[in-house]
């Protein structure tokens, strides 16, 4: 059985400043694990991916992920923040509860302060 | 290059009418998706598709129907909406086979639906 918490709904961040955006999953088998990023009125795209391998992942736009297995954990960080990082960010693990489907977490929106 | 289209982008419907929600890809990708977006609980899964001429249900299918007549097109169809099916809907696509679970879903701009 799969699940996917994202602690924090919105996060704040200043300019400059460090992001990170953090997901918790719960998994009875290896995962693949997955981060998307929504901008306003489009859809997801993908920012990086954890299927095998290296457990650093790094993505687009400067974004890394760590799959930490004994945290059951894969926070996205960022050293800089920019102003176009603001958006939306989803966590998804394969499999899910239901199957061989991804399950999304809630979302975390990402506020970026001049 | 399109990659994943959906049409319309806004509806507005009455409680029981019907509408269908129409999904393109030109990507050749085998599996195609329907979620649906609420707030704070992420997205959730209607149906999926894994081939031409096949659907499976996803997460929360009720309410919901799927075709999937052409490779590229996978359509949404709700019968008689109601007021819960108020949601931002969206498709993806993804390449099949053995490795699907770790391929990247593509996805569309999303269709917003508003039930009276």
């Amino acid at each position: 059985a799969q699940s996917v918490t994202q602690l924090g709904s919105h996060v704040s961040v200043s300019e400059g400043a460090l992001v990170l955006l953090r997901c918790n999953y719960s998994s009875s088998v290896p995962p693949y694990l997955f981060w998307y990023v929504q901008y306003p009125n489009q859809g997801l795209q993908l920012l990086l991916k954890y299927t095998t391998g290296a457990t650093l992942v790094k993505g687009i736009n400067g974004f890394e992920a760590e799959f930490k297995k004994s945290e059951t954990s894969f926070h996205l960080t960022k050293p800089s923040a920019h102003m176009s990082d603001a958006a939306e960010y989803f966590c998804a693990v394969f499999p899910s509860n239901a199957g061989n489907m991804l399950t999304f977490g809630g979302g975390t929106r990402l506020m970026v302060k001049p | 290059n399109a990659g994943v289209t959906q049409t319309p982008k806004f509806r507005v419907l009455k409680t029981g009418q019907s509408m269908t929600l129409l999904c393109a890809q030109d990507m050749n990708h085998e599996y195609m998706y329907w979620y649906r977006q609420d707030p704070g609980m992420g997205l959730r899964l209607i149906h999926y598709s894994v081939g031409e001429g096949t659907t499976a249900k996803g997460e929360v299918p009720d309410g919901y129907n799927v075709s999937r007549l052409k490779k590229q097109n996978f359509l949404l169809g709700l019968e008689s909406a109601a007021p819960s099916q108020t949601s931002v809907y969206f498709c993806a696509s993804s390449y099949g086979g053995l490795l699907a679970g770790s391929e990247t879903q593509y996805f569309g701009p999303g269709t917003r639906l508003l039930v009276l």
